[in-house]
């Protein structure tokens, strides 16, 4: 158990749908990433939050947008969803959002109809 | 553009023998290396890490080789055990950087 935890495990919706994914990093940890991954896909880089504040962005879709809140618990939200969106959603946690280890979380398997 | 690559999609050991996975990398800004192992339905699991100041990183049956010069790193479990079976992926990130730039992944199987 890394002690980073995620919600919902799974996800069904529809497309044209808008989601909410759910990270806790772990104790004492200030920085939260977002990764995806599709099928026969390595892990994509999405976005990077440390202490509340947007710090790295990657390939994030402009109907993705992520948040960090006071209490350093993240939220991924997917918008106007299409089939290609289908793929696990992994949240990881870090200290200090450096060049350090990064801990992952179970992910959530996101299924888009 | 792959960035860090694993050739190997599989590799299959005997049980108690060495497993050695390898990964690639491209861009001379990275420092710091990194192995995770990954069950289904699962997320990865960090194993063991290197910075580019070192060439050798060891725990316990796991040892982690960087050769920067070839832009090579290689991990090597002995002896491999069942449990072992899993996917494995390489990521590396470079100074500044936040963000891990992960390989595709190699599927490793331990028969008994």
């Amino acid at each position: 158990d890394s002690g980073v935890t995620q919600t919902p495990k799974h996800l069904i919706t529809a497309t044209g749908q808008r989601v909410t994914l759910r990270c806790s990093p772990r104790s004492g940890d200030l920085s939260v990433y977002w990764y995806q991954q599709s099928l026969d896909q390595g892990l994509q880089f999405l976005i990077q939050y440390y202490n509340g504040e947007e710090r790295a962005k990657g390939n994030i879709l402009e109907r993705f947008s992520a948040q960090q809140f006071p209490d350093l618990h993240s939220e991924l939200n997917l918008s106007s969803l299409e089939l290609g969106d289908s793929a696990l959603y992994f949240c990881a946690s870090s200290t200090s959002g450096n060049t350090d280890t990064q801990y992952f979380g179970p992910g959530t398997r996101l299924t888009v109809l | 553009d792959q960035q860090v690559k694993q050739n190997s999609p599989s590799l299959s050991v005997q049980e108690g023998r060495i497993s050695i996975l390898n990964c690639d990398y491209t861009n001379s800004m990275f420092d710091y290396f990194l192995w995770y192992k990954k069950y289904p339905a699962e997320g990865p699991t960090f194993l063991i890490s290197i910075s580019s100041i070192k060439d050798k990183n060891e725990d316990g049956r796991f040892t982690v080789f960087l050769n920067k010069s070839a832009k090579h790193l290689s991990l090597h479990i002995v002896p491999s055990q069942p449990g072992d079976s899993a996917v494995y992926f390489c990521a590396a990130s470079a100074r500044g950087a936040q963000k891990l730039v992960f390989g595709q992944g190699t599927r490793l199987t331990i028969n008994p």
